[in-house]
Protein backbone atom coordinates (compact mmCIF):
# COMPACT_ATOMS: atom_id res chain seq x y z
CA UNK A 1 0.00 0.00 0.00
CA UNK A 2 1.30 3.28 -1.37
CA UNK A 3 1.31 5.94 1.84
CA UNK A 4 2.72 8.83 -0.55
CA UNK A 5 2.56 10.13 -3.65
CA UNK A 6 5.52 12.39 -4.94
CA UNK A 7 5.04 14.66 -7.82
CA UNK A 8 7.31 15.16 -10.45
CA UNK A 9 9.08 11.64 -10.09
CA UNK A 10 12.13 13.32 -12.60
CA UNK A 11 12.51 17.14 -13.16
CA UNK A 12 15.29 18.77 -15.59
CA UNK A 13 15.93 22.17 -14.01
CA UNK A 14 17.74 24.81 -15.78
CA UNK A 15 20.48 26.24 -13.41
CA UNK A 16 18.90 29.09 -11.27
CA UNK A 17 15.49 27.75 -11.74
CA UNK A 18 13.12 26.87 -8.96
CA UNK A 19 11.18 23.60 -8.93
CA UNK A 20 8.09 23.18 -6.24
CA UNK A 21 7.78 19.70 -5.24
CA UNK A 22 4.40 18.10 -3.90
CA UNK A 23 4.04 14.83 -1.78
CA UNK A 24 0.40 13.77 -0.84
CA UNK A 25 -0.19 11.87 2.30
CA UNK A 26 -2.59 9.16 1.40
CA UNK A 27 -3.19 8.02 5.17
CA UNK A 28 -3.70 10.23 7.87
CA UNK A 29 -2.96 8.09 10.39
CA UNK A 30 0.97 8.74 9.32
CA UNK A 31 0.85 12.72 9.92
CA UNK A 32 4.42 13.69 10.67
CA UNK A 33 5.75 14.72 7.28
CA UNK A 34 9.31 15.61 6.58
CA UNK A 35 11.79 16.40 3.54
CA UNK A 36 14.88 14.25 3.23
CA UNK A 37 17.62 14.91 0.39
CA UNK A 38 19.62 12.27 -0.81
CA UNK A 39 23.09 13.85 -2.74
CA UNK A 40 24.69 12.06 -6.05
CA UNK A 41 26.63 10.05 -3.38
CA UNK A 42 23.61 8.08 -1.87
CA UNK A 43 24.01 10.27 1.55
CA UNK A 44 20.70 10.99 3.19
CA UNK A 45 20.23 14.17 5.26
CA UNK A 46 16.85 15.31 6.95
CA UNK A 47 15.89 18.54 5.52
CA UNK A 48 12.20 19.48 7.53
CA UNK A 49 9.53 18.16 9.68
CA UNK A 50 6.11 19.73 9.32
CA UNK A 51 3.33 18.85 11.62
CA UNK A 52 0.43 21.23 11.10
CA UNK A 53 -1.10 23.21 8.25
CA UNK A 54 0.61 26.48 7.55
CA UNK A 55 3.38 25.57 8.88
CA UNK A 56 7.02 26.78 6.98
CA UNK A 57 10.46 26.75 7.68
CA UNK A 58 13.28 27.22 5.38
CA UNK A 59 17.09 25.89 5.28
CA UNK A 60 19.99 26.77 3.12
CA UNK A 61 21.99 23.81 2.48
CA UNK A 62 25.57 23.17 0.34
CA UNK A 63 24.42 23.27 -3.04
CA UNK A 64 20.91 24.53 -2.72
CA UNK A 65 17.73 26.08 -0.68
CA UNK A 66 14.49 25.21 0.21
CA UNK A 67 11.45 26.27 1.47
CA UNK A 68 8.99 23.84 2.97
CA UNK A 69 5.11 24.01 3.58
CA UNK A 70 2.54 21.80 5.28
CA UNK A 71 -0.47 23.01 3.24
CA UNK A 72 -2.63 20.52 4.60
CA UNK A 73 -3.41 17.78 6.45
CA UNK A 74 -2.62 15.70 3.62
CA UNK A 75 -0.42 18.01 1.18
CA UNK A 76 3.35 18.85 2.12
CA UNK A 77 5.40 21.07 -0.58
CA UNK A 78 8.84 21.73 -1.11
CA UNK A 79 10.33 24.39 -3.20
CA UNK A 80 14.24 23.86 -4.20
CA UNK A 81 16.15 27.09 -5.11
CA UNK A 82 19.47 27.95 -6.12
CA UNK A 83 19.98 23.79 -6.99
CA UNK A 84 24.07 23.32 -8.12
CA UNK A 85 23.88 19.79 -8.24
CA UNK A 86 21.63 17.43 -8.55
CA UNK A 87 19.74 15.37 -5.74
CA UNK A 88 17.01 13.60 -4.78
CA UNK A 89 13.93 14.35 -2.50
CA UNK A 90 11.94 11.84 -0.44
CA UNK A 91 9.10 12.56 1.65
CA UNK A 92 8.67 10.43 4.55
CA UNK A 93 5.43 10.26 6.80
CA UNK A 94 5.51 8.37 10.23
CA UNK A 95 2.87 7.77 12.91
CA UNK A 96 4.69 8.87 15.95
CA UNK A 97 3.68 11.91 17.97
CA UNK A 98 5.45 14.69 18.50
CA UNK A 99 8.75 13.69 20.55
CA UNK A 100 8.35 10.37 19.98
CA UNK A 101 10.83 9.22 17.49
CA UNK A 102 11.03 5.01 17.01
CA UNK A 103 12.84 5.59 13.99
CA UNK A 104 10.36 3.80 11.18
CA UNK A 105 9.84 6.30 8.32
CA UNK A 106 7.84 5.49 5.21
CA UNK A 107 9.30 7.03 2.54
CA UNK A 108 7.98 8.35 -1.00
CA UNK A 109 9.41 7.34 -4.24
CA UNK A 110 11.93 10.54 -4.43
CA UNK A 111 11.66 13.40 -6.92
CA UNK A 112 15.01 13.48 -9.04
CA UNK A 113 16.33 16.56 -9.86
CA UNK A 114 18.82 17.39 -12.52
CA UNK A 115 20.41 20.33 -12.99
CA UNK A 116 20.90 21.42 -16.57
CA UNK B 1 25.12 14.48 18.16
CA UNK B 2 24.89 11.17 16.75
CA UNK B 3 27.22 9.50 13.95
CA UNK B 4 26.80 6.69 12.14
CA UNK B 5 29.52 4.72 10.22
CA UNK B 6 28.91 1.70 7.84
CA UNK B 7 32.60 0.87 7.22
CA UNK B 8 31.96 -1.28 3.86
CA UNK B 9 30.74 0.93 0.72
CA UNK B 10 30.05 -2.51 -1.18
CA UNK B 11 29.59 -6.28 -0.61
CA UNK B 12 29.48 -8.59 -3.09
CA UNK B 13 28.16 -12.39 -2.34
CA UNK B 14 26.63 -15.69 -4.45
CA UNK B 15 23.06 -16.47 -4.07
CA UNK B 16 22.85 -18.62 -0.43
CA UNK B 17 25.66 -17.05 0.84
CA UNK B 18 25.28 -15.50 4.73
CA UNK B 19 25.99 -11.72 4.91
CA UNK B 20 26.44 -9.41 7.16
CA UNK B 21 26.72 -6.15 6.80
CA UNK B 22 28.23 -3.66 9.56
CA UNK B 23 27.01 -0.36 11.33
CA UNK B 24 28.52 1.59 13.96
CA UNK B 25 27.33 4.61 15.83
CA UNK B 26 28.49 6.77 18.50
CA UNK B 27 26.59 8.56 20.76
CA UNK B 28 26.02 9.41 24.66
CA UNK B 29 22.14 8.76 25.48
CA UNK B 30 18.93 6.19 24.76
CA UNK B 31 18.66 6.14 21.14
CA UNK B 32 16.76 4.12 18.54
CA UNK B 33 18.46 1.87 15.96
CA UNK B 34 17.26 0.89 12.45
CA UNK B 35 18.06 -0.59 8.84
CA UNK B 36 16.43 0.38 5.75
CA UNK B 37 16.53 -1.06 2.20
CA UNK B 38 16.98 0.60 -1.22
CA UNK B 39 16.42 -0.71 -4.09
CA UNK B 40 17.02 1.27 -7.61
CA UNK B 41 15.25 4.16 -8.35
CA UNK B 42 13.05 3.94 -5.03
CA UNK B 43 12.57 5.12 -1.98
CA UNK B 44 13.85 3.06 1.85
CA UNK B 45 11.85 1.01 2.83
CA UNK B 46 11.76 0.06 6.28
CA UNK B 47 13.51 -3.33 7.58
CA UNK B 48 13.51 -3.19 11.58
CA UNK B 49 14.52 -1.34 14.06
CA UNK B 50 16.16 -1.47 18.18
CA UNK B 51 15.19 0.30 21.17
CA UNK B 52 15.75 -2.21 23.97
CA UNK B 53 15.11 -5.66 25.19
CA UNK B 54 16.37 -8.55 22.91
CA UNK B 55 19.41 -7.75 21.20
CA UNK B 56 18.71 -9.74 18.31
CA UNK B 57 15.38 -8.30 16.36
CA UNK B 58 14.09 -9.75 13.32
CA UNK B 59 12.67 -8.00 10.50
CA UNK B 60 11.60 -8.44 7.43
CA UNK B 61 12.47 -11.07 4.29
CA UNK B 62 15.25 -13.21 6.85
CA UNK B 63 17.19 -10.28 7.87
CA UNK B 64 17.58 -9.66 11.88
CA UNK B 65 20.15 -7.02 13.70
CA UNK B 66 22.14 -7.44 16.96
CA UNK B 67 22.88 -4.75 19.43
CA UNK B 68 25.95 -4.60 21.06
CA UNK B 69 26.52 -1.44 23.69
CA UNK B 70 29.81 -2.51 24.32
CA UNK B 71 30.78 -2.14 20.73
CA UNK B 72 29.01 0.46 19.64
CA UNK B 73 26.95 -1.65 16.94
CA UNK B 74 24.04 -3.14 15.19
CA UNK B 75 24.74 -5.22 12.28
CA UNK B 76 22.56 -6.58 9.75
CA UNK B 77 22.60 -10.48 9.05
CA UNK B 78 21.21 -12.94 6.47
CA UNK B 79 21.70 -16.36 6.85
CA UNK B 80 20.75 -17.11 2.52
CA UNK B 81 20.59 -14.07 0.58
CA UNK B 82 19.05 -14.22 -2.30
CA UNK B 83 19.43 -12.00 -5.76
CA UNK B 84 16.75 -9.47 -5.01
CA UNK B 85 18.67 -8.80 -1.93
CA UNK B 86 20.82 -6.19 -4.04
CA UNK B 87 20.18 -2.69 -3.17
CA UNK B 88 21.67 -0.08 -1.11
CA UNK B 89 21.16 -0.62 2.45
CA UNK B 90 21.45 2.25 5.54
CA UNK B 91 21.55 1.79 9.14
CA UNK B 92 20.19 4.94 11.29
CA UNK B 93 20.03 6.00 14.53
CA UNK B 94 17.47 8.86 15.76
CA UNK B 95 17.05 10.05 19.79
CA UNK B 96 13.45 9.56 21.45
CA UNK B 97 13.40 13.61 21.86
CA UNK B 98 14.68 14.65 18.06
CA UNK B 99 11.18 14.37 16.00
CA UNK B 100 11.35 12.71 13.00
CA UNK B 101 15.37 13.13 12.44
CA UNK B 102 17.13 10.19 11.46
CA UNK B 103 20.92 10.24 11.01
CA UNK B 104 21.98 8.16 8.17
CA UNK B 105 25.14 5.98 7.50
CA UNK B 106 26.62 6.27 4.02
CA UNK B 107 24.93 3.32 3.18
CA UNK B 108 26.42 -0.15 1.82
CA UNK B 109 25.59 -1.53 -1.82
CA UNK B 110 25.01 -4.82 -1.61
CA UNK B 111 25.07 -7.33 -4.10
CA UNK B 112 24.37 -11.04 -4.94
CA UNK B 113 25.36 -13.34 -7.89
CA UNK B 114 23.90 -15.74 -9.01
Amino acid sequence: VTLLEQNPRWRLVPRGQAVNLRCILKNSQYPWMSWYQQDLQKQLQWLFTLRSPGDKEVKSLPGADYLATRVTDTELRLQVANMSQGRTLYCTCSAERAGANTGQLYFGEGSKLTVL
Amino acid sequence: TQTVSQSDAHVTVFEGDSVELRCNYSYGGSIYLSWYIQHHGHGLQFLLKYYSGNPVVQGVNGFEAEFSKSDSSFHLRKASVHWSDSAVYFCAVSAPSSGQKLVFGQGTILKVYL
